[in-house]
């Protein structure tokens, strides 16, 4: 079946401090995988994605590379500030399930 | 763009009363929109997949007569709490396919209700 596990938190970094979170996918094909981000009092928001292989996704300084061998799609960032203090979901989707996996989501607080 | 909104953000009832949430699409039309749970510190569990017009398809273990979806709109799905007992307190989080896109895994999503049973 689907399912999708990324690293628990919380997680907690100093400002410019590199960032991976980490998540990793069971299919039985080759799904669609996403990054979502969740702001204090706001929805998800589409953070990045990828629909093959060796994609990688990147948006606001954040990238994510498909692994299909790995089965990963971990979430990087060379330098978080304070604003990435947010909650992240990794999820996956297959055509034909019609609808999305999430992980248990990763909260990020970044201090100054 | 692509903005969906939630009411209420937060309620709070006694058990045994029913409450309603509404998810609108505020600038598309969404044909299909999701119902999530989310429990404390586990992952966005999908509840049921409401199609304008047409009844919804519910997720293994969700009891419809419970968990009453309409949608009646192509801008509009309510979900329904009846009889609502602690257990079902929790963060109850809607999402939109917009209807024009051809991409059937964008979805849009709602704030949140987060919903407590005294």
């Amino acid at each position: 079946g689907n399912s999708v596990t990324q690293m628990e938190g919380p997680v907690t970094l100093s400002e410019e401090a590199f960032l991976t979170i980490n998540c990793t996918y069971t299919a039985t094909g080759y799904p669609s995988l996403f990054w979502y981000v969740q702001y204090p009092g706001e929805g998800l928001q589409l953070l990045l994605k990828a629909t093959k292989a060796d994609d990688k996704g990147s948006n606001k300084g954040f990238e994510a590379t498909y692994r299909k061998e790995t089965t990963s799609f971990h979430l990087e960032k060379g330098s978080v500030q304070v604003s990435d203090s947010a909650v992240y979901f990794c999820a996956s989707y297959q055509t034909g399930a019609n609808n999305l996996f999430f992980g248990t989501g990763t909260r990020l607080t970044v201090i100054p | 763009g692509a903005v969906v909104s939630q009411h209420p953000s937060r309620v709070i009832c006694k058990s045994g009363t029913s409450v309603k949430i509404e998810c609108r699409s505020l600038d598309f039309q969404a044909t299909t929109m999701f119902w999530y749970r989310q429990f404390p510190k586990k992952s966005l569990m999908l509840m049921a997949t409401s199609n304008e017009g047409s009844k919804a398809t519910y997720e293994q273990g969700v009891e419809k007569d419970k968990f009453l979806i309409n949608h009646a709109s192509l801008t509009l799905s309510t979900l329904t709490v009846t009889s609502a007992h602690p257990e079902d307190s929790s963060f109850y989080i809607c999402s939109a396919r917009d209807r024009v896109s051809r991409r059937t895994d964008t979805q849009y999503f709602g704030p949140g209700t987060r919903l407590t049973v005294l």
